[in-house]
């Protein structure tokens, strides 16, 4: 069975202070990592795809970086409108393409 | 943009009743999903639907059902709704393969309460 854990579960910041989350994955043949925001409300909005351990991708204030078991999200200086729940999620390669989502990690920056 | 709309934000619903809720995208993606998200679990695959007339059950189909009649909509029906089926439901859909360089779209949700 697929499995995602993401940790923290949450995570307060101070304005400009720099931090990584995490999401540990366990699936038989990885097909893509991908990477949601999702703000009180809404529903999650797509941020990055990785399909191989050591592909990174950034946007912004944010790196997605991808091993064999985890991937992480690192946030440079953050502010506070970086302020969301982070989803990771994986597609396995058994055919199927629905996406098995972690918990997310809820991630508070004050200003 | 693509848009990815479900026709009610809040709905409220009585225990036993037939429900429906709805989700239709403009961008003519083959690929039409719904999960809901609870506090704690997370978001957890319903249903899922690669073409019309086509379903496949996710990771907790029990207590659903789905109808695809069309490319572009996919309803959601809970047969007998029940107060454990209280949750924000989530629509999303996807182009294959492109889907894995440009993610799921999502909607914005519709939060059910069942009482």
């Amino acid at each position: 069975e697929d499995q995602v854990t993401q940790s923290p579960e949450a995570l307060r910041l101070q304005e400009g202070e720099s931090s990584s989350l995490n999401c540990s994955y366990t699936v038989s043949g990885l097909r893509g990592l991908f990477w949601y925001r999702q703000d009180p409300g809404k529903g999650p909005e797509f941020l990055f795809t990785l399909y191989s351990a050591g592909e990174e991708k950034e946007k912004e204030r944010l790196k997605a970086t991808l091993t064999k078991k985890e991937s992480f999200l690192h946030i440079t200086a953050p502010k506070p409108e970086d302020s969301a729940t982070y989803l990771c999620a994986v597609q396995a390669g058994g055919g199927a393409d629905g996406l098995t989502f972690g918990k997310g990690t809820h991630l508070i920056i004050q200003p | 943009d693509v848009k990815v709309t479900q026709s009610s934000r809040y709905l409220v619903k009585r225990t036993g009743e037939k429900v429906f809720l709805e989700c239709v995208q403009d961008m003519d993606h083959e690929n039409m999903f719904w999960y809901r998200q609870d506090p704690g679990l997370g978001l957890r695959l319903i249903y899922f639907s690669y073409d019309v007339k086509m379903k496949e059950k996710g990771d907790i189909p029990e207590g659903y059902s789905v109808s695809r009649e069309k490319k572009e909509r996919f309803s959601l029906i809970l047969e007998s709704a029940s107060t454990n089926q209280t949750s924000m439901y989530l629509c999303a859909s996807s182009l294959p393969p492109q889907g894995w360089v440009y993610g799921y779209t999502f909607g914005s949700g519709t939060r059910l309460t069942v009482v």
